[in-house]
């Protein structure tokens, strides 16, 4: 089965930049989401497919994907910004939904 | 305003069963694909079924298979889980979500509910 790799803990200072890697197999195939979910909280989706944003989420948050890495990129990071950021894909070869490992992105 | 709603969670003991409800709102529920994503205690996501708009496409994951089964009633904007034979590695919160597509694809899960907590424990 498809399997997301994502570092276990990103910690950043406010103001200044985070970056969330998701690494998969030629997962610059795949169309990639990224969730957020705060301490005792639903997910909420920041970005999908790829790179674009839903209506409310603020432009400090963006994502690319290529080759075999997909990125979230927190920009001017806020302590709001502490949470658990999740990346998902469409595994159309086993028909599942695959979600990443997860980061806890700590503000300091 | 668009939501879901879970309900139904609760203590079960070891092989026991139970439903899960989710009430959805707001949007033109048969035209989703419509998914539950559980999240064991200090645990990630994870994805455990799905199930197009019109019951066409049905998908579980391994560890569910066999054991839960999902469903749809389009007339009543409601989405159900029938767990069974339900084990301890199943405690989690369950989360209703919705893709934003009418069948199960490369697109997001837009909608998610504040899920309902399942404890399998004798």
């Amino acid at each position: 089965s498809y399997v997301l790799t994502q570092p276990p803990s990103v910690s950043v200072a406010p103001g200044l930049t985070a970056w969330i890697t998701c690494g998969g197999n030629n997962i610059g195939s795949k169309s990639v989401h990224w969730y957020q979910q705060k301490t005792g909280q639903a997910p909420v989706l920041v970005v999908y497919h790829d790179g674009d944003r839903p209506s409310g989420i603020p432009e400090r948050f963006s994502g690319s994907n290529s080759e075999n890495t997909a990125t979230l990129t927190i920009s001017r990071v806020e302590a709001g910004d502490e949470a658990d950021y999740y990346c998902q894909v469409w595994d159309s070869l086993n028909d599942h939904y695959v979600f990443g490992t997860g980061t806890k992105v700590t503000v300091l | 305003e668009v939501q879901v709603v879970e309900s139904g969670g609760g203590l079960v003991k070891p092989g026991g069963s139970l439903r899960l409800s989710c009430a959805a709102s707001g949007f033109s529920f048969s035209a989703y694909n419509m998914n539950w994503v559980r999240q064991a205690p200090g645990q990630g996501l994870e994805w455990v079924s799905s199930i197009s708009g019109t019951s066409s496409y049905i998908f579980y994951a391994d560890s569910m298979k066999g054991r839960f089964t999902v469903s749809r009633d389009n007339a009543k904007n409601s989405l159900y889980l029938q767990m069974n034979s339900l084990r301890a590695e199943d405690t989690a919160v369950y989360y209703c979500a919705r893709v934003n597509g009418a069948v199960p694809s490369s697109d997001a899960f837009d909608v998610w509910g504040l899920g309902t907590m399942v404890t399998v424990s004798s």
